[in-house]
């Protein structure tokens, strides 16, 4: 299996403009979540998606944040409008029910200027 | 809400030198634990992990956990740790507390490194 594939891996990007990452969960797996990695805030939880339902987003810092999973194989987490605050490490992670281990990609590095 | 404790953030080691790295979780009933491991520039990856049976349980690259259900800790030890152990260190729970599903409550992560 590849892994949790995400894109773009690096991301820079305009205050003010919209910006959509990308992620491919391993297949087969049921929960998909997407987290934040900052220096000042380390790592932190957005949002989560069982089956493709958002079932817990009380981590998205703000309404600019938004996240979609339309189907088992895909997920979108899209920022607009960006802000410099907005920079940080975002990583994917997916995981099978019953399992509880979570298995992250790559990452994608956002730097808003 | 489930909480986890990481008590050392940094660490610095000479090579060979052993390592233990504290994690305490706040709930006492049957949990899952972890510990992940990002290296420099990478992503997290999993060191090793306890559902249940044995309490001392062993990971890759010679890294070992023990769970002590009495203490609320899940501690990783490394009997003599090498140059390319530096990285950041991740402890993570799962248990009644956690919110459910899958979903895993992270320690604010302990950064080791180890010198020549």
């Amino acid at each position: 299996d590849a892994g949790v594939i995400q894109s773009p891996r690096h991301e820079v990007t305009e205050m003010g403009q919209e910006v959509t990452l990308r992620c491919k969960p391993i297949s087969g797996h049921d929960y998909l979540f997407w987290y934040r990695q900052t220096m000042m805030r380390g790592l932190e939880l957005l949002i989560y998606f069982n089956n493709n339902v958002p079932i817990d987003d009380s981590g998205m810092p703000e309404d600019r944040f938004s996240a979609k999973m339309p189907n088992a194989s895909f997920s979108t987490l899209k920022i607009q409008p960006s802000e410099p605050r907005d920079s940080a490490v975002y990583f994917c992670a997916s995981s099978l029910v019953g399992s509880d281990e979570q298995y992250f990609g790559p990452g994608t590095r956002l730097t808003v200027t | 809400a489930q909480s986890v404790s990481q008590h050392n953030h940094h660490v610095i080691l000479s090579e060979a030198a052993s390592l233990e790295l504290g994690c305490n979780y706040s709930y006492g009933g049957t949990v899952n634990l972890f510990w992940y491991v990002q290296y420099p520039g990478q992503h997290l990856q999993l060191l090793l992990k306890y559902f249940s049976g044995d309490p001392l349980v062993k990971g890759i690259k010679g890294f070992e956990a023990e769970f002590i259900k009495s203490k609320f800790s899940f501690n990783l030890r490394k009997p003599s740790v090498q140059w390319s152990d530096t990285a950041e260190y991740f402890c993570a729970v799962n248990g009644p507390l956690t919110g459910g599903g899958n979903k895993l409550t992270f320690g604010t992560g302990t950064q080791l490194k180890v010198e020549l």
